[in-house]
């Protein structure tokens, strides 16, 4: 099974407030991903947990969080939404530095 | 830094017609780049559709064919007939080996058959 699990596939948040968006792999990859992609706009890494590493992209160090509190769960934190983090948020998930997997996105409107 | 840049969508053909997609990255911080072919199917999530690690190296999958060229620094993809299933966006990538595989995409290319 090489399946990735986000959820929600669809959340609506307010200015200002938080948002917490969850991803889910059962394959005991070593390695989790979030890239945000903007309609038009190719896919950007925002960060990634290797293990219990986190290293996040120069460009996205301040605006987003995440934990990882087990091998299998990875989380996107977004202390509070502006309008500009609405966009889709891809999950992947590898093993050994391998074949990235992806989940099928939660789509993010903020209003 | 890094770049991908591919075809601007939408791309119309009719089924059994052939398929090109054209790629072209830039790898400023990468000296020997991975490269990717994803498809992403309606109401899927993205899924890698060939890869090739070494320059001169051709990767096929599902009919579809690219070849690594590090002198034009691109990485097309082809399809000699196209069908309808293959509607879908597609996106072309590159990668460091040794440095977690770190994804650059390019936008995407929107490709619709009609039958």
């Amino acid at each position: 099974d090489t399946t990735v699990k986000q959820n929600p596939r669809y959340k609506l948040a307010r200015v200002g407030k938080p948002v917490n968006l969850i991803c889910s792999q059962t394959m005991n990859h070593d390695t989790m991903y979030w890239y945000q992609k903007k309609p038009n706009q190719a896919p950007k890494l925002l960060l990634f947990y290797y293990d219990k590493i986190l290293n996040r992209e120069a460009d996205t160090f301040e605006k987003f969080q995440s934990s990882r509190p087990n091998n299998s769960f990875c989380s996107l934190y977004i202390g509070s939404a502006g309008l500009e983090y609405s966009a889709m948020y891809l999950c992947a998930s590898s093993f050994n530095q391998d074949t990235q997997y992806f989940g099928p996105g939660t789509r993010l409107l903020v209003l | 830094g890094d770049s991908v840049t591919q075809t601007e969508g939408p791309v119309t053909v009719s089924e059994s017609e052939s398929l090109i997609i054209n790629c072209t990255y830039s790898a400023t911080s990468i000296a020997y780049p991975n490269l990717f072919w994803y498809v992403r199917y309606p109401g899927e999530g993205l899924q890698l559709l060939l890869k090739v690690i070494t320059a001169g190296q051709k990767g096929s999958s599902r009919g579809f064919e690219a070849t690594y060229n590090k002198e034009t620094t691109s990485f097309h993809l082809q399809k000699a007939s196209v069908q309808e299933s293959d509607s879908a966006v597609y996106y072309c990538a590159l990668g460091e080996s040794g440095s977690f595989n770190k994804l650059t995409f390019g936008a995407g290319t929107r490709l619709a058959v009609c039958p």
